[in-house]
């Protein structure tokens, strides 16, 4: 089964810095693009970061400097080290798996995420 | 940066009634480059249609996606009590390589 599980949410003060991880299960991990993306309570969802395949990283101007994502292929997991967070990053914290597939009859590709994992929240307060 | 526009914010309808959910986009965008989630009460966002149309696998044909340039449409055919949810639509730019949602549509039964 195709899985994706977040943890190390918790309750951080403001200021604090946490890390999360996503362990993924059932395909072929190093193959795939891998995001994350947030919800706070109440309002949309949030794309934070992005890793390729081939590591190269890339992210929103909001999350630059104070967000970092990585991933280590031999244990199939992806990760996401927050510093300096703020009351308003309190949200549930999910990780999805991206896929990159050629369209057909085109030299364009379809660009989507497809599996996500349940979340892991994260509060921040003093 | 392009920006998505989501319209109705909410949506009232019963059980058995077509949905129609827009989505706008500051810029002309590839279709390929154009997908729906759909995000249920207490659950992860579950991708519904990817690059305009296309159904997510194990996704209802009841669902169908289309559109073009800063136009897009997820239409819900015959809708449940289970399709109650925050629909988004999100969009890929190559050159920045980002990734935006919009701000959703709430679907109410």
């Amino acid at each position: 089964e195709v899985q994706l599980v977040e943890s190390g949410g918790g309750l951080v003060q403001p200021g604090g810095s946490l890390s999360l991880s996503c362990a993924a299960s059932g395909f072929t991990f190093k193959n795939y693009d891998m995001h994350w993306v947030r919800q706070v309570p109440g309002k949309g969802l949030e794309w934070l970061s992005s890793i390729a395949t081939a590591g190269d990283t890339y992210s929103p101007a909001s999350t630059q400097g104070r967000f970092s994502i990585s991933r280590d292929n031999a244990r199939n997991s992806l990760f996401l080290h927050l510093t300096n967070l703020e009351v308003g990053d309190t949200a549930v914290y999910y990780c999805a798996r991206g896929s990159v597939v050629a369209r057909p009859f085109s030299y364009d590709h379809y660009y989507y995420m497809d599996v996500w994992g349940k979340g892991t929240a994260v509060v921040v307060s003093s | 940066e392009i920006v998505l526009t989501q319209s109705p914010g909410t949506l009232s309808l019963s059980p058995g009634e077509r949905a129609t959910l827009s989505c706008r986009t500051s810029q002309s965008i590839s279709s390929s480059h154009l997908a729906w989630y759909q995000v249920k009460p207490g659950q992860a966002p579950r991708l519904l249609i990817y690059g305009t149309s296309n159904r997510a696998t194990g996704i209802s044909d009841r669902f169908s996606g289309s559109g073009s340039g800063t136009d897009f449409t997820l239409t819900i055919s015959r809708l449940e009590p289970e399709d109650l949810a925050v629909y988004y639509c999100q969009q890929y730019g190559r050159s920045p390589r980002i990734f935006t949602f919009g701000p959703g549509t709430k679907v109410e039964i």
